[in-house]
C-alpha cells in the first residue's frame, strides 16, 4: 500500500529534551516536505527536499532540522523544543512538479511543556 | 509569492443540497497546481481534486468539481448532494514555483445538517 508513514503519533514532552519525528515514503517519492498547522493559521511549510541530500526552508524554519540521507526517509529534528513548537505535524511526499499532489501522513501531535 | 485566499470561516449546508467553497489565488508563475484537500476531525488529510493552470475544462472527481476561473484567479469546489460525511475542515492550495512549493489556505469548516 502506497502510504506515508510519521511517528510518534502523539508526544508530549519537555522544553529543551531534543525529540526526532520519522517520516517514510514507499512511493519513491523524489520530494518531501514538513508542514506544521497551527488554528487559523492553515498549514504552513517548514523544510522540504528536492532529493537525496538536497534540503532548503520553508516559511518557517527556526527552531527544526531536517535531514535526507535516504530517498525514502525525511525525519524532523527538534534540538531543543519549546513550547510555540506545541503544534500539528504533516510530512508529505510527491513527485517533483506543480502537478502533482502531495501524500500526506498521517500527523503527529506534539505538545511541549 | 504564492498565495491563497479563502474568505469563508464557516459554512453551513443541508443535506444533499450542494455547497461551494471559495477560493482565490494569487502568482506570479505561469504554470501551477491547484489543490483541495479535506482534514475531517480525525485530523488526516485528504486530497480531493485537482486543476491545472493550462486545463481548459474544469476537473471533476465524482461528487466534487472545481469551478476553475483563471482571469478572476479563482478555483472554487463544489459539492453537490452534500452528505453528513462531508463535514470536515476543506483546504485549498496551490503548487507552484521553482521549489514546487504547495501554500495553503486558511480552511474553510463545513458543516452539513440533517
Amino acid at each position: 500500500e502506497a502510504q506515508v508513514t510519521q511517528n510518534p503519533r502523539y508526544l508530549i514532552t519537555v522544553t529543551g529534551k531534543k525529540l526526532t519525528v520519522t517520516c517514510s515514503q514507499n512511493m519513491n517519492h523524489e520530494y518531501m516536505s514538513w508542514y506544521r498547522q497551527d488554528p487559523g493559521l492553515g498549514l504552513r511549510q517548514i523544510y522540504y527536499s528536492m532529493n537525496v541530500e538536497v534540503t532548503d526552508k520553508g516559511d518557517v524554519p527556526e527552531g527544526y532540522k531536517v535531514s535526507r540521507k535516504e530517498k525514502r526517509n525525511f525525519p524532523l529534528i527538534l534540538e531543543s523544543p519549546s513550547p510555540n513548537q506545541t503544534s500539528l505535524y504533516f510530512c508529505a511526499s510527491s513527485h517533483r512538479g506543480s502537478s502533482y499532489e502531495q501524500y500526506f501522513g498521517p500527523g503527529t501531535r506534539l505538545t511541549v511543556t | 509569492a504564492q498565495k491563497i485566499t479563502q474568505t469563508q470561516p464557516g459554512m453551513f449546508v443541508q443535506e444533499k443540497e450542494a455547497v461551494t467553497l471559495d477560493c482565490t489565488y494569487d502568482t506570479s508563475d505561469p504554470s501551477y497546481g491547484l489543490f483541495w484537500y479535506k482534514q475531517p476531525s480525525s485530523g488526516e488529510m485528504i486530497f480531493l481534486i485537482y486543476q491545472g493552470s493550462y486545463d481548459q475544462q474544469n476537473a471533476t472527481e465524482g461528487r466534487y468539481s472545481l469551478n476553475f476561473q483563471k482571469a478572476r484567479k479563482s478555483a472554487n469546489l463544489v459539492i453537490s448532494a452534500s452528505q453528513l460525511g462531508d463535514s470536515a475542515m476543506y483546504f485549498c492550495a496551490m503548487r507552484g514555483g521553482s521549489n514546487y512549493k504547495l501554500t495553503f489556505g486558511k480552511g474553510t469548516l463545513l458543516t452539513v445538517n440533517p
